[in-house]
C-alpha cells in the first residue's frame, strides 16, 4: 500500500504494562509525526522526526513516553508503565518535507484497563 | 502560543443546505492553515490548505479563505451531501526558522447531513 501504515490497529493492555506502537511512513517521506487523539484533549502533537533525529519532542506528556525512528523510515512510540489516561488513538503522519501536507495513518486505538 | 478555535458541533443540516464552519486562530508570524476531514471509521485526510493571506483553498466543493485581518479560515460549502457527514478539523502549522511543520488542531466539528 502507498499510505502510512500503523500497527496494531487496536491494543488493549493492563495498567502498568509497557506498549509499543509502530508506524511505517510513506516511502521517501523524511518527516514523521506522532499525534494523540483523545476525547478530553482533542488532537495533540507528540513528537516530530526529521530523518532519524527528533528535533521537537515538546508534546511528549511525560518521561514514560519515548519514540525512535530507524533507517529514516519506521518509527516506534513506546509508553512505559501505562496509565488509564494514556487511553487514546495514537496517530502517525508523514510528509515529504516540512512544506508538504501530512498524510495520516488510521491510528492505533490504545485502551488501558 | 499558537492555537485554533472552531465552532462547537454537532452541526446538523439537510441535504443541499449551505455549510459554514467557523475557525479562528492565534499565531505568531504567518502560519499555513488547513482543513482536515475524518470520515466515520477512516483516518484523517487533508481537505484543503492555504499558505498565505488571501489565499483560497478549495477541494470537493469546499472552500476556505485565509483572512489575516480577522485571523480566520472559515470552511464553506454551497450544497452539502449526506456523504459529507464527518468530523472536520481546522489546523495551523507555524512558520519561521523554528518551524517543525507540526500541526496544531482545533477541537473538531461534527457535521451530520440528513437526506
Amino acid at each position: 500500500g502507498a499510505g502510512v501504515s500503523q500497527s496494531p490497529s487496536n491494543k488493549v493492555t493492563e495498567k502498568g504494562k509497557d506498549v509499543e506502537l509502530r508506524c511505517d511512513p510513506i516511502s521517501g517521506h523524511t518527516a514523521l509525526y506522532w499525534y494523540r487523539q483523545s476525547l478530553g484533549q482533542g488532537l495533540e502533537f507528540l513528537i516530530y522526526f526529521q530523518g532519524n533525529s527528533a528535533p521537537d519532542k515538546s508534546g511528549l506528556p511525560s518521561d514514560r513516553f519515548s519514540a525512535e525512528r530507524t533507517g529514516g523510515s519506521v518509527s516506534t512510540l513506546t509508553i512505559q508503565r501505562t496509565q488509564q489516561e494514556d487511553s487514546a488513538v495514537y496517530l502517525c503522519a508523514s510528509s515529504l518535507d516540512l512544506s508538504q501536507p501530512q498524510h495520516f495513518g488510521d491510528g492505533t486505538r490504545l485502551s488501558i484497563l | 502560543g499558537n492555537s485554533v478555535t472552531q465552532m462547537e458541533g454537532p452541526v446538523t443540516l439537510s441535504e443541499e443546505a449551505f455549510l459554514t464552519i467557523n475557525c479562528t486562530y492565534t499565531a505568531t508570524g504567518y502560519p499555513s492553515l488547513f482543513w482536515y476531514v475524518q470520515y466515520p471509521g477512516e483516518g484523517l485526510q487533508l481537505l484543503l490548505k492555504a499558505t498565505k493571506a488571501d489565499d483560497k483553498g478549495s477541494n470537493k466543493g469546499f472552500e476556505a479563505t485565509y483572512r489575516k485581518e480577522t485571523t480566520s479560515f472559515h470552511l464553506e460549502k454551497g450544497s452539502v451531501q449526506v456523504s459529507d457527514s464527518a468530523v472536520y478539523f481546522c489546523a495551523l502549522s507555524g512558520m519561521g526558522s523554528s518551524n517543525t511543520g507540526k500541526l496544531i488542531f482545533g477541537q473538531g466539528t461534527t457535521l451530520q447531513v440528513k437526506p
